[in-house]
């Protein structure tokens, strides 16, 4: 069992470019979630989705957008990055409590 | 509005020396509070619930307690690799069983 897996692992862009992250599990799990952690904020919830194709807004959802086309398979899209988008970024499912991917790593200049 | 208030920020301990952690929390209608243990790199891996006021649970040297306004990860004779950042969060009424985090502790155990 790989669990929850995210796609890169890092990432460089510059401001005005696009581009998606993957989270990916195994678990069955119709809870997903996407979260960001930046120094001294702690995790915040970007989007989160209850179900295969459903979709609903967190904390702080503008700049983003996501799809849940098939339930194992949760994307985060970033359409016009920037620089306020530098971060690290978790994807989590939940069955009785949420478990956490390894992280994406991204910087925008 | 939920809100989970961490303290302190940063905690150095000796090998051995015991010490707590302390998560404060303001919640419409607490369905739990997650402990979660978060390495440098690497992404929070779940720890404890605790879902009722009273409510005690341990995990080899590590002990979580719960009251109505705050609860307390205790550390007991800890050793170098149980340093990490420790995360508390909370789940209210509000939301489809979101989280709300804290910002998290600090912990580093010297040798």
């Amino acid at each position: 069992n790989a669990g929850v897996t995210q796609t890169p692992k890092f990432r460089v862009l510059k401001t005005g470019q696009s581009m998606t992250l993957l989270c990916a599990q195994d678990m069955n799990h119709e809870y997903m979630y996407w979260y960001r952690q930046d120094p001294g904020m702690g995790l915040r919830l970007i989007h989160y989705s209850v179900g295969e194709g459903t979709t609903a807004k967190g904390e702080v959802p503008d700049g983003y957008n996501v799809s849940r086309l098939k339930k194992q398979n949760f994307l985060l899209g970033l359409e016009s990055a920037a620089p306020s988008q530098t971060s690290v970024y978790f994807c989590a499912t939940r069955r009785y409590e949420q478990y956490f991917g390894p992280g994406t790593r991204l910087t925008v200049t | 509005e939920d809100q989970v208030t961490q303290s302190p920020e940063a905690l150095r301990l000796q090998e051995g020396e015991s010490s707590s952690l302390n998560c404060s929390y303001t919640v419409s209608g607490l369905r739990g509070l997650f402990w979660y243990r978060q390495d440098p790199g690497k992404g929070p891996e779940f720890l404890f619930t605790l879902y009722s006021a009273g409510e005690e649970k341990e995990k080899e040297r590590l002990k979580a307690t719960l009251t109505k306004k705050e609860s307390f990860l205790h550390i007991t004779a800890p050793k170098p690799e149980d340093s990490a950042t420790y995360l508390c969060a909370v789940q209210g009424q509000t939301g489809a069983n979101n989280l709300f985090f804290g910002t998290g502790t600090r912990l580093t155990v010297i040798p």
